[in-house]
This record gives structure tokens, C-alpha cells and sequence, in this order.
């Protein structure tokens, strides 16, 4: 069966700093690879998706990158954090698992990101 | 343009009652429709999808679309102190991801 890991869970962040999350996927290959953050009052925001190694797609500028240096690997970076980067980020995977052909996403246990 | 409207609630209903929560959307191109429910602090994990209009059916769990009136809905059916979760709807279904409503916090009360 799948699994998709997500670390860390949890961090509290000085402003100015750089931040990594990661996340892999285990039992599929190919995934499609999501990075989304969900902000108090805000829902889910999708800010990057990836359908293969080296692919990124950004849904909103900002200050945050991705990178999928491996088929089931998914980073999320900064180089300098904002106060406005704190949220809660959740890592999902797809790939057409369904007869019908949805991209039914799976998600990570998620980090939270706490900068001060 | 992308958007997906959903009540934020809190939506409080006493146990056993039939909980109905709802989205609307706005680009008629969507093709599935989904729900998911979130813990607190914890991922979402997905309840049901969907791919037409009509009501699916999983348990004590009901979707429904309208898309002539661009409307889903879920039905929980004998609801649970334990479904107090929250409930968030999500479109789309290509390779560029879903798209979600804020989510409707649910309490079901003992």
C-alpha cells in the first residue's frame, strides 16, 4: 500500500531564517507531488505541484521555492522566512488511483510552521 | 478562475441528527467532486468522491451534485460525536490538483 512521510511536524521559526520540509512517498511510482498551506480562516492553498522529477509548477508567487530532486521525493524551501509563512503545510500525493480517473489526493500528516 | 464557496460554520447539531453541508462552485469545466474530513491538526483524509450529478452513497455518508445549479452536497445520516471533524469540499481532479472550500467546521453534541 501507499504512504506518504512528512517531517517535521512541527518547528518555530525566527524570521530571517531558512526553512526546509519534506516529504516522500512510499509503494507508487511517478506520483503527482502537491505542496499545499492552509492558513487560519483561509482553507487550502495550493502553492506548488510537481507531475515528474524536476517539474514544478508555482500557483502563487511568493517566498517560498520546490524541488523534486527524486521520483518520490517533494521539498519545500525558503531561503528567508516571513511572518507571514506561518501555517500549517501539507504535502499530497495523486496519480489517477481511481477507475474513474480522478486525481484523488492523498495527504501527509502535515508540519506546522510557527515564525516569530 | 477557480473558486469554491463553502460555509465556515461552526455548525453545532445534536447526535443523531442528519447534518447537511454544503459548496458552491463557480466554473462549470470541473469534472470531480470531492469531500474530505480533517482532525484537528492533523491531514485531510478523504470521504467520497464523485464524477456526476447525482447522490452517492457510502454508509451513513451521501454526496450529491447539481451541476446544472453548480452545487454539492454531503449528507451524514445518524450522526456521531466522533464525525465532529472538519468537513471540506474539493473540485477538480487533473493533474494540477483540487481545489478546496474553506471548510466547514462540524461539533455534534452528545
Amino acid at each position: 500500500s501507499q504512504t506518504i512521510h512528512q517531517w517535521p511536524a512541527t518547528l518555530v521559526q525566527p524570521v530571517g531564517s531558512p526553512l526546509s520540509l519534506e516529504c516522500t512517498v512510499e509503494g507508487t511510482s511517478n506520483p503527482n507531488l502537491y505542496w499545499y498551506r492552509q492558513a487560519a480562516g483561509r482553507g487550502l492553498q495550493l502553492l506548488f505541484y510537481s507531475v515528474g522529477i524536476g517539474q514544478i509548477s508555482s500557483e502563487v508567487p511568493q517566498n517560498l521555492s520546490a524541488s523534486r530532486p527524486q521520483d518520490r521525493q517533494f521539498i519545500l524551501s525558503s531561503k528567508k522566512l516571513l511572518l507571514s509563512d506561518s501555517g500549517f503545510y501539507l504535502c499530497a500525493w495523486g496519480g489517477g488511483q481511481t477507475l474513474s480517473g480522478a486525481n484523488v489526493l492523498t495527504f501527509g500528516a502535515g508540519s506546522r510552521l510557527t515564525v516569530l | 478562475q477557480k473558486e469554491v464557496e463553502q460555509d465556515p460554520g461552526p455548525l453545532s447539531v445534536p447526535e443523531g441528527a442528519i447534518v447537511s453541508l454544503n459548496c458552491t462552485y463557480s466554473n462549470s469545466a470541473f469534472q470531480y467532486f470531492m469531500w474530505y474530513r480533517q482532525y484537528s491538526r492533523k491531514g485531510p483524509e478523504l470521504l467520497m468522491y464523485t464524477y456526476s450529478s447525482g447522490n452517492k452513497e457510502d454508509g451513513r455518508f451521501t454526496a450529491q451534485v447539481d451541476k446544472s445549479s453548480k452545487y454539492i452536497s454531503l449528507f451524514i445520516r445518524d450522526s456521531q460525536p466522533s464525525d465532529s471533524a472538519t468537513y471540506l469540499c474539493a473540485i477538480g481532479g487533473g493533474a494540477d490538483g483540487l481545489t478546496f472550500g474553506k471548510g466547514t467546521h462540524l461539533i455534534i453534541q452528545p
